[in-house]
């Protein structure tokens, strides 16, 4: 099993739909974030959390909103899709000060239509 | 946000060739990493680097951390077809990584 999931690994969705993208760990990590990837632009991050009770915008977090369930999970939803949040999601893990980087998920292509 | 920017945007090379790619901000970073993305997966990390100056090799893949601390550079020496992929950079400040663009190869056998 995958250290990192994510489901759905795929979804298309309409205009103004509430969706949820999931997030799920096994590597005992604190921190769990939430990244967009758009062709040319990289890595964005959305949200990023260090704790259970623990929630912080990234630098694209309008039109977006997080869960942090339990230490293992850690849910993107967006309220009311738009076609401009077309992209790749991942969603990724870090231990403490994340010397070693961060461990990624495969990733959930999101198509709003 | 932070801003990295990583070239070539994409290169397209003989099977065999060398490689180099590059990173560059107007920040100060802590630590430089190099991740792959293979088609279809999230990143995976290549190489760490924790000083200036630091140079690090994985295999065939040697990284950089510049002295001003402000770039680092990949090299992947011998290409063959599976290092096909996006490269990413990442620069830690603080708690946070930022990425950079992406290179996206294309090694033709």
């Amino acid at each position: 099993d995958a250290d990192v999931t994510q489901t759905p690994r795929n979804r298309i969705t309409k205009t103004g739909k509430r969706i949820m993208l999931e997030c799920s760990q096994t590597k005992g990590h604190d921190r769990m974030y939430w990244y967009r990837q758009d062709p040319g632009l990289g890595l964005r991050l959305i949200y990023y959390s260090f704790d259970v009770k623990d929630i912080n915008k990234g630098e694209i977090s309008d039109g977006y909103s997080v869960s942090r369930q339990a230490q293992a999970k850690f849910s993107l939803s967006l309220e009311s899709a738009i076609p401009n949040q077309t992209a790749l999601y991942f969603c990724a893990t870090s231990d403490g000060p994340s010397i070693w980087g961060y461990t990624f998920g495969s990733g959930t292509r999101l198509t709003v239509v | 946000g932070q801003q990295l920017n990583q070239s070539p945007q994409s290169m397209f090379i003989q099977e065999g060739e060398d490689v180099s790619m590059n990173c560059t901000s107007s920040s100060i970073f802590n630590t430089w990493l190099w991740y792959k993305q293979d088609p279809g997966e999230g990143p995976v990390l290549l190489i760490a680097l924790y000083k200036a100056g630091e140079l690090t090799s994985n295999g065939r893949l040697t990284a950089q951390f510049g002295i001003t601390r402000k770039d680092s550079f990949l090299n992947i020496s011998a290409s063959i077809p599976s290092d096909v992929g996006i490269y990413f950079c990442a620069g830690q400040t603080g708690n946070q990584f930022y990425f950079g663009t992406g290179t996206s190869l294309t090694v033709i056998p």
